[in-house]
C-alpha cells in the first residue's frame, strides 16, 4: 500500500491571500505526480502532471513544484479568489505505471 | 472536447436490484477507469480497461461487473449490492494506460444502496 499524504486537510483563507499546501509520497520508484482540482458536484479537473525532479509548472495563479528525492510536491495559489475554493488532490504513480494512488486532499475555502 | 460523461448522476437501488452505470468519452482515449470514492476518502481504483480489454481488477467483489463494449464506452453492471457499496463512482479516461498521461474524470454517479 503506497502512502500519499496531503496537508493540511483543510484551509480557510481570505480573498487575496496566497497559500500553499503539500503532497508527500514515496521517494522510491517515482514515475509521475498528478495534481487535480475538484469542485463540489463537478468533475475533478487535471491541473498538472509532473515527472522530473525539480520540475515547476504554472497555470495562471496556480503553480506546483516537485522534489522526487525527498518525496514531496507543493501547490501554490497566488492571490486566492473565492472561485479557487475546491478540494485539491494529488495522485502518485510509481514506475510500475499501473495506477494512481490519491492523497486525501486539501479542502481550500476562500472567503470574499 | 475533453469531456467524460457519466449517467445517471444519481442512483438509488435496493439490494436485489440490477442496475448499470455508464461512461462515455470521445477523445480517442484507449484507457478507461472506474474509481470508487467513499465520503471524506480519496478515490480508489476499481478497474482499468486498456484497448477494450480488462487490464486491472483491484480485487473488486463480483457483484460489480465492468464491461467495455467499444473504445468510447465503459459500463459498470451492479447486482446484489450491499449498503456499504453506497459511494460516488467516478469514471476516467486517458490516452493510454501505464504512462504519465493525464486522466480525465467524469462528474461521477452518486449511488445509494438501500
Amino acid at each position: 500500500i503506497l502512502n500519499v499524504e496531503q496537508s493540511p486537510q483543510s484551509l480557510h483563507v481570505q480573498e487575496g491571500d496566497s497559500t500553499n499546501f503539500t503532497c508527500s509520497f514515496p521517494s522510491s520508484n517515482f514515475y509521475a505526480l498528478h495534481w487535480y482540482r475538484w469542485e463540489t458536484a463537478k468533475s475533478p479537473e487535471a491541473l498538472f502532471v509532473m515527472t522530473l525532479n525539480g520540475d515547476e509548472k504554472k497555470k495562471g495563479r496556480i503553480s506546483a513544484t516537485l522534489n522526487t528525492k525527498e518525496g514531496y510536491s507543493y501547490l501554490y495559489i497566488k492571490g486566492s479568489q473565492p472561485e479557487d475554493s475546491a478540494t485539491y488532490l494529488c495522485a502518485f504513480m510509481d514506475n510500475a505505471g499501473n495506477m494512481l494512488t490519491f492523497g486525501g486532499g486539501t479542502r481550500l475555502m476562500v472567503k470574499p | 472536447d475533453t469531456e467524460v460523461t457519466q449517467t445517471p448522476k444519481h442512483l438509488v437501488m435496493g439490494m436485489t436490484n440490477k442496475k448499470s452505470l455508464k461512461c462515455e468519452q470521445h477523445m480517442g482515449h484507449r484507457a478507461m477507469y472506474w474509481y470508487k470514492q467513499k465520503a471524506k476518502k480519496p478515490p480508489e481504483l476499481m478497474f482499468v480497461y486498456s484497448y477494450e480489454k480488462l487490464s486491472i481488477n483491484e480485487s473488486v467483489p463480483s457483484r460489480f461487473s465492468p464491461e467495455c463494449p467499444n473504445s468510447s464506452l465503459l459500463n459498470l453492471h451492479l447486482h446484489a449490492l450491499q449498503p456499504e457499496d453506497s459511494a460516488l463512482y467516478l469514471c476516467a479516461s486517458s490516452l493510454r494506460h501505464g504512462g504519465a498521461d493525464t486522466q480525465y474524470f467524469g462528474p461521477g454517479t452518486r449511488l445509494t444502496v438501500l
